[in-house]
């Protein structure tokens, strides 16, 4: 099993791009989560999906948005990038309320 | 609302020594506790976990006590190897809710 895979692994944006991180799990999960890590602090959730077609906020979704028209897959968008969205950006999957299992992670730096 | 703070970072040791990471929490309810490592490269796993008051979650060598008259779950290690430097995130779960709290994250550093 592949597990949680994120792409891409690292991607530099000028300010006012826009771009999508894939995310995609094997596992049949039907809860999935996107979180950014900033230097020094803890994760921040950012959306998150109890299922299909279901999506809802998290702690910081602001100039962000998600879509989940599959179990499979949690693609995060960035519609007008901003140097406050660099950061690093972790995808995540579970059964319920079960464990997490994470993606490596997507490294963006918005300049 | 609910926090956790771990110790800051980076810890150095020489493989051998003993590791202890502290983490403390604040939550309204009853919380299970976890702690994640991050290898270098690699994304988030979980290490250990506790559900309630006194249990001990263990994996790996490292152990991690809920104690909840001092609202901790310091991570411990009795002798730690070049293979433990990692990044260790302490991080609560309400009852009540699928959302996770993290801490900070703590860098572990052992030299050989």
């Amino acid at each position: 099993n592949a597990g949680v895979t994120q792409t891409p692994k690292f991607r530099i944006l000028k300010i006012g791009q826009s771009m999508t991180l894939q995310c995609a799990q094997d596992m049949n999960h039907n809860y999935m989560y996107w979180y950014r890590q900033d230097p020094g602090m803890g994760l921040k959730l950012i959306y998150y999906s109890v299922g299909a077609g279901i999506t809802d906020k998290g702690e910081v979704p602001n100039g962000y948005n998600v879509s989940r028209s599959t179990t499979e897959d949690f693609p995060l968008r960035l519609e007008l990038a901003a140097p406050s969205q660099t950061s690093v950006y972790f995808c995540a999957s579970s059964y319920g309320q079960e464990t997490q299992y994470f993606g490596p992670g997507t490294r963006l730096l918005v300049l | 609302g609910d926090s956790v703070t771990q110790m800051e970072g980076p810890v150095t040791l020489s493989e051998e020594a003993f590791l202890t990471i502290n983490c403390t929490y604040t939550a309204t309810g009853y919380p299970s506790l976890f702690w994640y490592v991050q290898y270098p490269g690699e994304g988030l796993q979980l290490l250990l976990k506790a559900t309630k008051a006194d249990d001990k979650g263990s994996n790996k060598g490292f152990e991690a006590t809920y104690r909840k008259e001092t609202t901790s779950f310091h991570l411990e290690k009795g002798s730690v190897q070049v293979s433990d430097s990692a990044v260790y995130f302490c991080a609560l779960r309400e009852d009540s809710n699928y959302q996770l709290i993290w801490g900070a994250g703590t860098k572990l550093i052992i030299k050989p």
